[in-house]
Parts: structure tokens; sequence; C-alpha cells
């Protein structure tokens, strides 16, 4: 069975700081997707990244980063600098096996909401 | 290209009464996918259509919910009779059809959800 743990319920930070986001998953299968997602205040789920379980090299993306672990299971979420437009609820998210497919239905965190304050 | 839309954005019911949740995918996305968030939980699957049919309703929660995705273009979530556990954020993502190898082309497009509260 999947599962994914996004421990910190809530966050706050001033602007500026940076600011981890953990993320840890579980899943018995060896190829896997990992994704993070951004719910800003609008409501919609924005894609921000997906990882797949053969490619634990680590991404920047300006102030965003992301670390795989496969060693703890984890896929933790950096913002380097936080701005204020950067309040949102940040999901992570699991999908077993194959992607090329087509579809995929994805395992969900609780989610993390980030508040940073001018 | 237009995102997913939802209507309506907002609805509050009483207890018992039937609500109607409309989803609008991205033209030409052959998969549409229903989800729900309740108050501070996990995001949960609900259906995956393709096309006109369902593909997986695994995670529906009872026969009080039937969705519908007629001609395979819009898709409605019917909840009947409401239950106040069925007070939530519901969204919807649209994908490009299935069987196209290519990774990218199962990406999820969400919808800004519609948030039901049953009273």
């Amino acid at each position: 069975a999947q599962k994914v743990t996004q421990a910190q319920t809530e966050i706050s930070v001033v602007e500026k700081e940076d600011v981890t986001l953990d993320c840890v998953y579980e899943t018995r299968d060896t190829t896997y997707y990992l994704f993070w997602y951004k719910q800003p205040p609008s409501g919609e789920l924005v894609f921000l990244i997906r990882r797949n379980s053969f490619d634990e090299q680590n991404e920047i993306s300006g102030r965003y980063s992301w670390n795989f672990q496969k060693s703890t299971s984890s896929f933790n979420f950096t913002i380097t600098a936080s701005q204020v437009v950067d309040s949102a609820v940040y999901f992570c998210a699991l999908s077993d096996g194959d992607l090329s497919g087509g579809s995929y239905i994805p395992t969900f965190g609780r989610g993390t909401s980030l508040i940073v304050h001018p | 290209e237009a995102g997913v839309t939802q209507f309506p954005s907002h609805s509050v019911i009483e207890k018992g009464q039937t609500v109607t949740l409309r989803c609008d995918p991205i033209s030409g996305h052959d998969n549409l996918y229903w989800y729900r968030r309740v108050m501070g939980k996990e995001i949960k699957f609900l259906l995956h259509f393709v096309k006109e049919s369902k593909q997986d309703e695994s995670g529906m929660p009872n026969n009080r919910f039937l969705a519908e995705r007629t001609g395979g273009t819009y898709s409605t979530l019917k909840v009947q009779p409401a239950e106040l556990e069925d007070s939530g954020v519901y969204f919807c993502a649209s994908s490009h059809a299935a069987g196209l190898g290519l990774v990218e082309a199962s990406e999820q497009y969400f919808g800004p959800g519609t948030r039901l509260t049953v009273t």
C-alpha cells in the first residue's frame, strides 16, 4: 500500500527565510513517481515537479529545490528566500508504476500550509 | 488554452438535499478524474473516466454519489442525499489520452475545486 506523510501541518516564516517542507513516502514498488503540487488561495492545484524513482538527482528551479533520497524515502521541498506569494498549501504525492501508460492515480499527503509573513 | 473549470465554486446545502457538481476538462483531454479533500485531510481519489467510460470508481464512498460523463466532455458528480460527512472540496482533473507513451502526456491538470458544505 502507498502512503505519503507530510508531518508539518502548518509552517509560518518571515519573508526571505528559507523553508523546507518534508515529505516521507511508503511504497513496495520499485517504479514510482513523486510529485509536489501547490494550492494557492485561488484553489486550483498547480503542478510543481514530478520525479521518477530511478532519478535521484536533486533539482533546482529558481528559488525552489527538491531533495530526493531513496535511502530515507523522502522527497523534501525547499523554498529559498521565501516570498509572500509562496503562501499556499503544498501537497506531496506518490504514484506507483509507469506513467507512460497514460493515466495514474496519485496518493496525496495531507498537505502543509505555508504562511509567509511580510 | 482554457484550464479545467468547475462549477459552482461553493455550495452550501442542508443534509438530505441533492447537489450536482460540474467539471469541464481541458478540451481534447480524454482522462477525467474526481478527487475530494475533507478539511485537513488527504486529497483522495474518487473516480476516473476515459472518455465517457468509468475506468476506475474504486474511490467512490457509497451509492449516494453518482458521476457521469455523457459524450466524453464535461462531467457531473451528484450527491443524493447529501450527508454532513460529504463536506469538503471536490477537485476535478484532466489529462491527455492514454497510450501516447509519454509520461508528460499523463500529467493531470486540476481545476479550482468546488467547496461543498453540508449543514
